[in-house]
């Protein structure tokens, strides 16, 4: 089945500092991908969906701003989450459609934000 | 609001054991998906149901959707240790332009004991 990695699995950052999270579908092309987070022991919440060439379409309540996404290319799509703060740490997953709009999402990136 | 609805949320069975999940949703969708997680872990697409009556099956799990009634199934027969997991399901969000967009429901944490 096709593959979606996400780098890093696992980042530490500082109160007021930026961090890059990346998806990669690594064997297949993905105009569409998706944002989602999920804190400990619930589900998963769908925060953005990232399109190819153009800007991110973001959920109610999703800061824009704060969560900012570019997808540059057709398997590449960055979340860099800025200014962090303690309660932006969360299991941040992304998903990536393929062209027959079969879903597969990724590892996973756990942030934790002292 | 779109509402998704699993019970139970917590599930512990003997092995052995036969148990259903049940998950609930408030709006009209032709299609529900059902996922595996592992603590720390990413999803695991199971089963893919895309039309009213649908049946699948895997190893000790079976799957089926009511459209009608807006409810899914997820049967385990005869649990082992190794399905123990969180288990959701997801029904795709309605409105916008983007085809893949998933509502979750909270999970139900499957324990299997020996």
């Amino acid at each position: 089945g096709a593959v979606v990695s996400q780098h890093p699995s696992r980042v530490i950052c500082k109160s007021g500092t930026s961090v890059k999270i990346e998806c990669r579908s690594l064997d297949f092309q993905a105009t569409t991908m998706f944002w989602y987070r999920q804190f400990p022991k619930q589900s998963l919440m769908l925060m953005a969906t990232s399109n190819e060439g153009s800007k991110a379409t973001y959920e109610q309540g999703v800061e824009k701003d704060k969560f900012l996404i570019n997808h540059a290319s057709l398997t590449l799509s960055t979340l860099t989450v800025t200014s962090a703060h303690p309660e932006d740490s969360s299991f941040y997953i992304c998903s990536a459609l393929t062209m027959e709009y079969e879903q597969y999402f990724g590892p996973g990136t756990r942030l934790t934000v002292t | 609001e779109l509402k998704v609805e699993q019970n139970p949320l917590f599930l512990s069975m003997q092995e052995g054991k036969n148990y259903t999940i049940y998950c609930n949703y408030s709006t009209t969708s032709d299609r529900l998906y059902w996922y595996r997680q592992d603590p720390g872990k990413s999803l695991e697409s199971l089963f893919v149901l895309l039309s009213n009556g649908a049946v699948k099956q895997e190893g000790r799990l079976m799957a089926s959707l009511d459209t009608k009634a807006r409810l899914s199934t997820l049967h385990i027969t005869a649990a082992v240790h190794d399905l123990s997991a969180t288990y959701f399901c997801a029904v795709p969000l309605r409105g916008g332009s983007t085809l893949g967009r998933l509502y979750f429901g909270r999970g139900t944490q499957l324990t299997v004991w020996p």
